[in-house]
């Protein structure tokens, strides 16, 4: 089984923020968390990843609790083309979970 | 990033025959990765693939029905053997690239018939 929990679903509003949670209570020292991206009919997009400190890309940011047993994928302003189904999954593992389909609304 | 190409992007097989999805990298890579995705469903792992050693299977998963091939640092083949409407799946392949995390094949999408 996967390491990571999500929420299934979320919904935004178009040029809104989105935070997408993730747990992951089990992480290890040396795991680095890694979020993705899968649009219809592509496979995975690589976001973004981080260890201990705060990461930002021109993708997102990425948020770690002091504790890392949970982190927050923040998407600054959605757009249309960020649907899709967002997941964290921790690089020592490499089990996806469900993920989290997010929707945006225009 | 790393740039795979994978073939075949899709077909449509007879049960009982065999399978081969192919998958290069355009850079050497250590470790490979091989996923399912059925309609619908997130990823889930199949094997890991380390090139000059045998490939790692997850649970669910065995070698005499899905042998993988890893003979270089760029290239690996996952076959899916005697197959039945039960694989029709996406098969995709992944690999670790050195700056951007993990680098995802576009998949082949296969239909059992």
């Amino acid at each position: 089984d996967a390491k990571t929990t999500q929420p299934n679903s979320m919904e935004s509003n178009e040029e809104e923020p989105v935070h997408l949670p993730c747990n992951h209570s089990t992480i290890s020292g040396t795991d680095y968390i890694h979020w993705y991206r899968q649009l219809p009919s592509q496979g995975p997009e690589y976001v973004i990843h981080g260890l201990t400190s705060n990461v930002n890309n021109r993708m997102a940011s990425l948020a770690i609790a002091e504790d890392r047993k949970s982190s927050t994928l923040i998407l600054h302003r959605a757009t249309l083309r960020d649907a899709a189904v967002y997941y964290c999954i921790l690089n020592n593992d490499m089990r996806f979970g469900a993920g989290t389909r997010l929707t945006v609304k225009p | 990033s790393a740039v795979i190409s994978q073939k075949p992007s899709r077909d449509i097989c007879q049960r009982g025959t065999s399978l081969t999805i192919q998958c290069q990298v355009d850079s050497q890579v250590t470790m490979m990765f091989w996923y399912r995705q059925q309609p619908g469903q997130s990823l889930t792992l199949i094997a890991t693939a380390n090139q000059g050693s045998e490939a790692t299977y997850e649970s669910g998963f065995v070698i005499d029905k899905f042998p993988i091939s890893r003979p270089n640092l760029t290239f690996s083949t996952l076959t899916v053997s005697n197959m039945s409407p039960e694989d029709s799946s996406i098969y995709l392949c992944s690999v670790l690239d050195r700056y951007d995390g993990y680098t995802f094949g576009s998949g082949t999408r296969l239909t059992v018939v």
